[in-house]
Parts: structure tokens; C-alpha cells; sequence
């Protein structure tokens, strides 16, 4: 079973600084996709970055990239140039398929605070 | 990005009774997921449906719950016999066969008391 394991339960930045949050992840797959969810109060499920993991290129989508180190399993997101706005949870999840299953698996999820 | 949405946005049950939770996908998408979230939690599978019929699903998706797409174009989730701990928000997801990204639609917030 896949587990994804988020060690930061929160983390703090000041606005336009920049901030990591960290994802760690165990499977035995070798080709999967990682992704960054945010979840502001609303409680949606926003995407904020997709990562192939055959893909050795790090993704990268605006002011939000990703460091994905597959031998170590490790796939953090790096918010530069943080706005008020960023502030939410962010949830990292690891997905794979077999077959007709693609369940994404998440991790417990980082509260991001955005301070002035 | 395709919109889903879901149906209510907030459902206010009493222990025991029947819930049907609705989500329409814009766009014509062959994947739908349930996810749910209690509070404070991590997000956590449910089920997955594929060309109408379940594809995967989590041990927390026992008999009580259940999935149809009865018009072709709504995706419910039934919970039978509501208990507190269903209490969560519920969301649907809906990914594209050429795809491997889901999308979520914005949940149904779940109380049962």
C-alpha cells in the first residue's frame, strides 16, 4: 500500500518570501504522478502542480515548483514570492494505475499562514 | 479547467436516515471518484466508477453506501442509514480517460446528528 507522509502540520511565511513545504512517499511502483491540492477555507480541492515521475524535470506552474527526488521518494513544493492568497492547507497525494484503480492517496496536509 | 459540481452544498441528516449526494461533471468524463473528508482529517478514497460500474473502493466503503449513475449524467452516492461518524464533507472527482489528473468538485458538507 501506498502511504504519503506530510511531517510539517504547519508552516508560516511572510508575504513575498518564499516557503517549502515538505511530502514524503513509500511505494514500490516506479511509475506514478504526484500532485499538490490546496484547500483554502472554502474547503475546495484545488490543483496546484502535477509531477510525472518518469519525468525527471521538475514541474514548475507560476510562482509554485516542485522538487521531486524519486531515489529518496521525496516530492516538496516551493512557493516563491508568497501572497495572502496561498494562505490554505495543502494537501500532497501520490496516484498510480493499475487497471481500471487510480485512487489518489493524501497526505494529513500542511496550514500554510500568510503573514504581512 | 471542466467544472464539476456537486449537490447540496450542505446536508443536515438525522441518525439513521437515507442521503443521496449528487455530482454532475460538466464535461462528459469516464472517471468519477468519492472522496471524503471529516474535519480536521486527511482526505480519504471512497469508491472509484468507471463505464458504470465500481472500479475500486476503500474498506470504508462498505454495504452501507452505494454509487449509481441512474440518468447517464448525475454520479450519487446513497450512505442507507446515516451514522455520526459520516459526518464530512464529501467531494466528487472526475478525471479525463486521456488524463491522469482528477478534479474535484467544490464537496457536500455532511452532518448527521
Amino acid at each position: 500500500a501506498q502511504t504519503v507522509t506530510q511531517s510539517q502540520p504547519e508552516m508560516s511565511v511572510q508575504e513575498a518570501e518564499t516557503v517549502t513545504l515538505s511530502c514524503t512517499y513509500d511505494t514500490s511502483e516506479s511509475d506514478y504522478y504526484l500532485f499538490w491540492y490546496k484547500q483554502p477555507p472554502s474547503r475546495q480541492m484545488i490543483l496546484v502542480i502535477r509531477q510525472e515521475a518518469y519525468k525527471q524535470q521538475n514541474a514548475t506552474e507560476n510562482r509554485f515548483s516542485v522538487n521531486f527526488q524519486k531515489a529518496a521518494k521525496s516530492f516538496s513544493l516551493k512557493i516563491s514570492d508568497s501572497q495572502l492568497g496561498d494562505a490554505a492547507m495543502y494537501f500532497c497525494a501520490f496516484q498510480y494505475f493499475a487497471g481500471t484503480a487510480s485512487k489518489l492517496t493524501f497526505g494529513t496536509g500542511t496550514r500554510l499562514q500568510v503573514t504581512l | 479547467e471542466p467544472e464539476v459540481t456537486q449537490t447540496p452544498s450542505h446536508q443536515v441528516t438525522q441518525m439513521g436516515q437515507e442521503v443521496i449526494l449528487r455530482c454532475v461533471p460538466i464535461s462528459n468524463h469516464l472517471y468519477f471518484y468519492w472522496y471524503r473528508q471529516i474535519l480536521g482529517q486527511k482526505v480519504e478514497f471512497l469508491v472509484s466508477f468507471y463505464n458504470n460500474e465500481i472500479s475500486e473502493k476503500s474498506e470504508i466503503f462498505d454495504d452501507q453506501f452505494s454509487v449509481e449513475r441512474p440518468d447517464g449524467s448525475n454520479f450519487t452516492l446513497k450512505i442507507r442509514s446515516t451514522k455520526l461518524e459520516d459526518s464530512a464533507m464529501y467531494f466528487c472527482a472526475r478525471r479525463a480517460l486521456a488524463e491522469d489528473t482528477q478534479y474535484f468538485g467544490p464537496g457536500t458538507r455532511l452532518t448527521v446528528l
